[in-house]
């Protein structure tokens, strides 16, 4: 069984469209977060909710949303897309936000055109 | 404030040799430590952490790492490299209840 999923794995869209990814676990944890992977490598946390709270907000364009409808899943929508949103982007889970290890999705290659 | 350097963006190592990916860290409290892998277009996988406890910590398909406050680092090893171990890896921070930071991770070649 999957821990974390994400929806969809590849995203492919134009400039200026607003999509959706969408993420689930299955682990009872409390918080889970996004981050994005740009095509260095690099890793860069977007936001965390604990228990559908918001209690981490890093320098995003407000084009970007998150949304976490109950504790078990996290979505992120972005507003009309630009280029330099093309990345990958990972959820991922933790038993707490204080808790250590953290459980990541398989990721969602979004590349705008 | 805390931040991750790790030397060394491609590491390459002949298969059945030792394997040495270095990790340098910055926090203002006692920090944990992680070694993430990533394997092609797949997620972050832990492979072990430090919660200061031993300061020698064993984690999975061999590897291990060593935290040396003295010099501020967490150097991951594992003596015979596979073929398998071929991947990304990433070296993270956490201090205290701050939000966890990841290296720029090390990619690995293994040559056979």
């Amino acid at each position: 069984d999957t821990a974390v999923s994400q929806t969809p794995k590849y995203l492919v869209t134009q400039m200026g469209n607003d999509k959706s990814i969408k993420c689930e676990q299955n682990l009872g944890h409390d918080t889970m977060y996004w981050y994005k992977q740009d095509s260095k490598k690099f890793l860069k946390i977007m936001f965390s909710y604990n228990n559908k709270e918001l209690i981490i907000n890093e320098t995003v364009p407000n084009r970007f949303s998150p949304k976490s409808p109950d504790k078990a899943h996290l979505n992120l929508h972005i507003n009309s897309l630009e280029l330099g949103d093309s990345a990958v982007y990972f959820c991922a889970s933790s038993q707490t936000r204080n808790t250590d290890t953290q459980y990541f999705g398989p990721g969602t290659r979004l590349t705008v055109l | 404030a805390q931040s991750v350097t790790q030397l060394g963006s491609h590491v390459s190592v002949s298969e059945g040799a030792l394997v040495l990916l270095r990790c340098n860290y910055s926090s203002s409290v006692p920090p944990y430590l992680f070694w993430y892998v990533q394997y092609p277009n797949q997620g972050l996988q832990l492979l072990l952490k430090y919660t200061s406890a031993a300061t020698l910590v064993k984690g999975i398909n061999g590897f291990e790492a060593e935290f040396k406050k003295s010099e501020t680092s967490f150097h991951l090893t594992k003596p015979s490299a596979h073929m398998s171990d071929a991947a990304e890896y990433f070296c993270a921070v956490r201090g205290g209840y701050q939000k966890v930071t990841f290296g720029t991770g090390t990619k690995l070649q293994v040559i056979p």
